[in-house]
């Protein structure tokens, strides 16, 4: 079974320049994650779907931040404009069952704001 | 609000030593927990679970038992190996809307040394 793909790995951009990244979750799973893991944190939930529609994006900063996924299957973060506080691992998890107890992550998207 | 507490790192043992990685837990409700593992370059993974009071969580010789009562989740290993040097996050996750709610503590870094 393939896991959860995520593209970029890596990415360095200036301040004020946009960004975006993509993941695409394991085959059938329902639920879609994406966290903000910066140097030395645990990881912060940012937006959570299920199938195509948000459940929780509490923590999600709306002024810049966006996400979405499409037909319920892949997704894109992307980042208007970026700050040096966005520097971070974006990761994406996916889950088989709504709110399914284990989420299995991808790799992440280590971005670095300049 | 929910809320997931760690011993800070990095833990640093000689092969062979006892484990054990402290975490505690505030939640609303009655939550799962969880230990998930971060490998050098790698995305997160499940470790272990235990979903009520008193439940024993095991995998790879991984060990914790869910502690109502000290509102509590350590993780224990009897023999750690070099390989077992990683990041580990403790987590919960409740119910709340109708979807599941995660929360992470901040890590622990382990390193074993031969």
């Amino acid at each position: 079974e393939a896991g959860v793909a995520q593209s970029p790995r890596y990415k360095i951009i200036e301040k004020r320049q946009s960004v975006a990244f993509w993941c695409n979750p394991i085959s059938g799973h329902a639920t879609l994650y994406w966290y903000q893991q910066i140097l030395g944190q645990g990881p912060k939930l940012l937006i959570q779907f299920q199938n195509n529609g948000v459940v929780d994006d509490s923590q999600l900063p709306k002024d810049r931040f966006s996400a979405e996924r499409l037909k319920g299957v892949d997704s894109t973060l992307k980042i208007q404009p970026a700050k040096l506080e966005d520097s971070a691992v974006y990761l994406c998890a996916s889950s088989l069952v709504p709110g399914g107890y284990e989420q299995y992550f991808g790799p992440g998207t280590r971005l670095t704001v300049t | 609000g929910n809320s997931v507490t760690q011993m800070e790192g990095p833990v640093t043992l000689s092969e062979e030593a006892f484990l054990t990685i402290n975490c505690t837990y505030t939640a609303t409700g009655y939550p799962s927990l969880f230990w998930y593992v971060q490998y050098p370059g790698e995305g997160l993974q499940l470790l272990l679970k235990a979903t009520k009071a008193d439940d024993k969580g095991s995998n790879k010789g991984f060990e914790a038992t869910y502690r109502k009562e000290t509102t509590s989740f350590h993780l224990e290993k009897g023999s750690v190996q070099v390989s077992d040097s990683a990041v580990y996050f403790c987590a919960l996750s409740v119910h709340s809307g109708g979807y599941q709610k995660v929360t992470f503590g901040t890590g622990t870094k382990l390193q074993v040394i031969p």
